[in-house]
């Protein structure tokens, strides 16, 4: 198994800008996580999905962050418009439900926002 | 409301254990204890959880007092490779995770 798949890798835009991060989670697994990680604030949860539905996004920032999962095997995170403070390392993770809470992460989306 | 306690760095001779405290005094009966680690420049990466008996597996071992107040997590024969930030999670509701500000682990040579 590839594992969880991100991308890009790295993104460099400009303030006001729309981004858009992608994640592939591992095959078979149903739920899917976004943190965000900076040097400040440490690794902090932003959405998770289960089933491909929502369960928590209350630690998504604010109406600029956006999330969706439109299918078992793919999930987005979108910012717009960009802000510096914004800038930091984005990862997905995905775990096999049920009676297990090991995430496997993916490599991370570095983001820096001018 | 940090839910964990640990030491913000420790160093450790390669080769020789490492041995990494978490303190959770306010754990609930249902509460898991979770390890993970990140290496630099990666994403997390699972190690080892356990409820009340000790752990273990290919990575490490876990041993959780009998009043599951505290672990201490074991790499039995640290490498330059484990250098990493350690973090101790407890956690039952369902998937979530939070995460501290974990100890920085240095082996060094």
């Amino acid at each position: 198994d590839a594992g969880v798949i991100q991308s890009p890798r790295h993104e460099v835009t400009e303030m006001g800008q729309e981004v858009t991060l992608r994640c592939k989670p591992i095959s078979g697994h149903n739920s899917l996580f976004w943190y965000r990680q900076t040097m400040m604030r440490g690794l902090e949860l932003l959405i998770y999905f289960n089933n491909n539905v929502p369960i928590d996004d209350s630690g998504m920032p604010e109406d600029r962050f956006s999330a969706k999962m439109p299918n078992a095997s793919f999930s987005t995170l979108k910012i717009q418009p960009s802000e510096p403070r914004d800038s930091a390392v984005y990862f997905c993770a995905s775990s096999l439900a049920a009676r297990t809470e090991t995430q496997y992460f993916g490599p991370g989306t570095r983001l820096l926002v001018l | 409301d940090a839910k964990t306690t640990q030491p913000t760095s420790m160093d450790c001779a390669e080769g020789r254990a490492a041995n990494l405290p978490c303190n959770h005094s306010t754990i609930s009966g249902n509460e898991y204890v979770y390890w993970y680690r990140q290496i630099h420049s990666q994403g997390p990466q699972y190690i080892i959880h356990g409820l009340k008996n000790n752990e273990t597996n290919e990575m490490a071992s876990l041993i959780i007092t009998e009043d599951r107040k505290s672990s201490t997590l074991i790499l039995p024969h640290a490498t330059l490779r484990d250098t990493a930030v350690y973090y101790c999670i407890v956690s039952n509701a369902g998937n979530m995770l939070t995460f501290g500000g974990g100890t920085r682990l240095m082996v060094k040579p």
